[in-house]
């Protein structure tokens, strides 16, 4: 069974910074890994999707890598700023799933402080 | 374009009522899903469809019915409502499986 995690769960660090957030998987059979964030009380937003076959996608001050082999993916945010404080979830579709079942990591909850 | 929408954004019930939650995307996506989300526990996924006439279960279906009579909609039945239904609902769609899947904004729903 597909098991995902994120590390650390909680995060605090002074705007500006640049900072990594961590995500790994038990099964590297994975169709692609997709990247969110969620602010308190609302939705989650896709911010980035990562096809098995590529190794990196870019959107913004945002990157994200994929290393399927080592079963970890990275999301990069660069220059951190306030509104950036959110949780950010990673999750994958694996390939011997039907539909678009998503396993979910719990999160990393990401405080920008001014 | 309003993407995935869902309502109601909260709902309370008491034990043994039943009601819909609904859900609608207007990008004609053929994947849907529901999922719950509850603390410590995170996102897992109820039912899902992969086109208008075709279910099947998740990692928690107990207690929830589906159907998909069209693309544009997905229903959401809460049979028999219990306190451990108690969580934030959220549905989801995207064209296939090697697609960006998009969230409502979710129900939060309190059973009492």
């Amino acid at each position: 069974k597909q098991e995902v995690t994120q590390i650390p769960a909680a995060l605090s660090v002074p705007e500006g910074e640049n900072l990594v957030l961590n995500c790994s998987f038990t099964d590297s059979a994975i169709y692609n890994l997709q990247w969110f964030r969620q602010d308190p009380g609302k939705g989650l937003t896709s911010l980035l999707l990562i096809q098995s076959s590529q190794r990196e996608q870019t959107s913004g001050r945002l990157n994200a890598s994929l290393d399927k082999s080592s079963g970890r993916s990275t999301l990069y945010i660069a220059a951190s700023q306030p509104g950036d404080s959110a949780t950010y979830l990673c999750a994958v579709i694996g390939q011997e799933t039907s539909g678009s079942r998503l396993t979910f990591g719990e999160g990393t909850q990401l405080t920008v402080n001014p | 374009n309003a993407g995935v929408t869902q309502t109601p954004k909260f709902q309370v019930l008491k034990t043994g009522q039943s009601m819909t939650l609904q859900c609608a995307q207007d990008m004609n996506h053929e994947y849907m899903s529901w999922y719950r989300q509850d603390p410590g526990m995170g996102l897992r996924l109820i039912h899902y469809s992969v086109g208008a006439g075709i279910t099947d279960q998740g990692e928690v279906p107990n207690g929830y019915n589906v159907s998909r009579s069209t693309t544009e909609d997905f229903p959401l039945r809460l049979l028999s409502a219990a306190p451990s239904q108690t969580s934030v609902y959220f549905c989801a769609s995207s064209y296939s499986r090697r697609y960006e899947q998009y969230f409502g904004p979710g129900t939060r729903l309190t059973v009492t």
